[in-house]
């Protein structure tokens, strides 16, 4: 009963590259969330999705930035011509459904360093 | 915008004695308020949730309070363990108005032994 996977685990790219961050959520969770954290700050909302829709990305910085959660397969997170102010950890976390007992459950993160 | 305040301090506990982390936030009261766990390269984990109509929950050796009418969530850890060293998050469950659930920096906790 794997829990939420995330990959790669770190993730070290230099100026203007690109940044593709992968979650795999819980089986049978089709609801997805992204979620940022800078050293000694709190975990800041980016985007949630679900199966093929974006249903909320007020967080997520309007350029260089994109999600997707394709009918099949994993949840995308995006980050073109990174900057080194992306340098952070990068959470996924899953949800059965937005209900009360809908419980999001995280993976153990992606960091991403930019050189 | 919804702000929450939690201790930015460490809180240093003896083993054995009841540590007591404070979430404070500002504006609207939340559907329901959460409690995770974050240990070093970790992600959170969830802990305990309570509804805005509760006034306590208990799971085990934890304990949440909630008080709208302060805006603030207390959170107890009785009989604490070195197993209990961590960070402690508070979030905000927004459904109630706009769907986001609104994360804490934390406090870490370190349970002396």
């Amino acid at each position: 009963n794997a829990g939420v996977m995330q990959n790669p685990r770190h993730l070290v790219r230099r100026r203007g590259q690109e940044a593709r961050l992968r979650c795999s959520p819980m089986k049978g969770h089709s609801h997805v969330y992204w979620y940022r954290q800078l050293p000694e700050e709190g975990l800041k909302f980016m985007v949630y999705l679900q199966k093929e829709n974006i249903i909320d990305e007020s967080g997520m910085p309007k350029e260089r930035f994109s999600a997707e959660f394709p009918k099949e397969g994993p949840s995308i997170l995006r980050i073109q011509q990174v900057v080194r102010g992306d340098s952070a950890a990068y959470f996924c976390a899953s949800s059965r459904g937005r209900g009360e007992a809908d419980t999001q459950y995280f993976g153990p993160g992606t960091r991403l360093t930019v050189l | 915008s919804q702000k929450i305040e939690q201790n930015s301090e460490a809180l240093n506990i003896q083993e054995g004695k009841t540590a007591t982390l404070t979430c404070n936030y500002t504006n609207y009261s939340p559907a329901y308020l959460q409690w995770y766990r974050q240990d070093p390269g970790r992600g959170p984990v969830f802990l305990l949730l309570i509804r805005e109509n509760e006034k306590e929950k208990r799971k085990e050796r934890l304990k949440v309070t909630f008080d709208t009418t302060l805006k603030q969530s207390l959170f107890h850890i009785t009989a604490s363990q070195p197993a209990d060293s961590a960070t402690y998050l508070c979030a905000l469950d927004m459904k109630n108005r706009d769907d986001k659930i609104i994360f804490g920096k934390g406090t870490r906790l370190h349970i002396l032994p």
